[in-house]
């Protein structure tokens, strides 16, 4: 079965500077790949996902890269705030006939003010 | 629009009690899933249902049982609860784009 593995496991950045979070999946047949924020308290949100014909996406500060050759996938924030803080979750599905999705362990990210 | 709704929010258990956990989605969602989230494990399916009436096994499912006699509603069952099994549980549905997610459930067994 898939596996996700996401590195690293905790991030600490200052306000404004950037911060990578890398993925990588063993399913060749995984096609769709979403990332989750999940703040203290609540339950995960999905932020921003990524199709297999799709090498990257943007949406405002933050952006996702796949490179399907290699089984990578990262999740970029640039300019980042506090608000960013949260533990942020990869995961990846093959989209079969349900959406039946394998998330990573997730990566605690720290914005210092 | 509420979305996706679990009860309780919190609940301690003694060791050999049984408890049901509810989840109820509004979006007419087809996929419903349990989830349990340990630290340092991330989230783990325990059980998923597909439709009304099917449910199946996902990768931690023993200790649990589910049921999904309507749509909207997914239960989950612990008939005897461990210290084990002392962990936050999400609910979530979905359609074939993205998981919306409940708020969780925290539950200690002592």
């Amino acid at each position: 079965g898939e596996n996700v593995e996401q590195h690293p496991s905790t991030l600490s950045v200052q306000e404004g500077d950037s911060a990578v979070i890398k993925c990588t999946y063993s399913d060749s047949a995984s096609n769709y790949f979403p990332w989750y924020k999940q703040e203290l308290g609540k339950g995960p949100q999905l932020i921003i996902d990524i199709r297999s014909n799709v090498g990257e996406k943007k949406d405002q500060r933050i952006a996702v890269t796949l490179n399907k050759t290699a089984k990578h996938f990262s999740l970029h924030i640039t300019e980042t705030q506090p608000e960013d803080s949260a533990v942020y979750f990869c995961a990846a599905s093959t989209g079969t006939s349900y959406d039946k999705v394998i998330f990573g362990p997730g990566t605690s990210l720290s914005v210092i003010p | 629009n509420a979305g996706v709704t679990q009860t309780p929010k919190f609940r301690v258990l003694k060791t050999g009690q049984s408890m049901t956990l509810l989840c109820a989605q509004d979006m007419n969602h087809e996929y419903m899933y349990w989830y349990r989230q340990d630290p340092g494990m991330g989230l783990r399916l325990i059980h998923y249902s597909v439709g009304e009436g099917t449910t199946a096994k996902g990768e931690v499912p023993d200790g649990y049982n589910v049921s999904r006699l309507k749509k909207q509603n997914f239960l989950l069952g612990l008939e005897s609860a461990a210290p084990s099994q002392t962990s936050v549980y999400f609910c979530a549905s979905s359609t074939r784009v993205g998981y919306t997610f409940g708020s969780g459930t925290r539950l200690t067994v002592v």
